[in-house]
């Protein structure tokens, strides 16, 4: 059974702070990983992505893959109340590319 | 727009009813999923088209649902006799996906968030 696993959650920070949110896989042969942003009532949107060991840059966002430490990260720099959603990350494994998510992070940006 | 689009946004039907989803994809996209989401939880694959062909199912796809591309464009997903388990966010993604590639994003429409009674 390939997992995602987040499980620090919810998330508090002020606004202006940084928040970092975790996720780690089970699936060692998982060649892309996701972040998206979900509103509540609302739909998964795609914020980041990334294929390769290391940081990606976006704006705000950066994303960072460990694939030794099966482990990918999301921080959002200079948080702002907007940003308050629940974030999924999600992994890819297969050819069809059919994507597993993790339950999400629940962040809430206070001003 | 030219977003990935689902009709209906809402249904509320009784449990024993049938029931139809449309999906629209991106129009350039050749991948498309079914996805479906319950509370608190992230979305869970259901089943995956590319083109035409319908190449992989969910365990979690019973018997009651089935799904269809046909000619490569818009996707429906049907479920019959409703159970009140089937209560859900259903979310149809699409993506640009190329053989042995596995860079391609996936895109969700809004979603069509389904209530039996």
């Amino acid at each position: 059974q390939k997992e995602v696993e987040q499980n620090s959650g919810p998330l508090s920070v002020p606004e202006g702070a940084i928040a970092s949110l975790n996720c780690t896989y089970s699936d060692r042969g998982s060649q892309s990983f996701f972040w998206y942003r979900q509103y509540s009532g609302k739909s998964p949107e795609l914020i980041m992505s990334i294929y390769s060991n290391g940081d990606k840059e976006d704006g705000r966002f950066t994303a960072q893959l460990n694939k030794a430490s099966q482990y990918v990260s999301l921080l959002i720099r200079d948080s702002q109340p907007s940003d308050s959603a629940t974030y999924l990350c999600a992994v890819n494994t297969g050819a069809n590319s059919k994507l597993t998510f993790g339950k999400g992070i629940t962040l809430s940006v206070r001003p | 727009d030219t977003g990935v689009s689902q009709d209906p946004r809402h249904k509320i039907t009784k449990r024993g009813q049938n029931v139809t989803f449309r999906c629209d994809p991106i129009s350039e996209h050749n991948r498309l999923y079914w996805y479906r989401q319950t509370l608190g939880q992230g979305p869970e694959f259901l089943t995956y088209f590319q083109n035409e062909a319908q190449l992989e199912k969910s365990r979690l796809l019973s018997d009651r649902f089935s799904a269809e591309r046909p000619k490569g464009s818009f996707s429906t997903l049907e479920i019959q006799r409703t159970e009140q388990g089937d209560s859900a966010m259903y979310l149809c993604a699409s993506s640009l996906g190329l053989a042995g590639e596995y860079y391609n994003e996936q895109f969700f429409g809004p979603g069509t968030r389904l209530t039996v009674l």
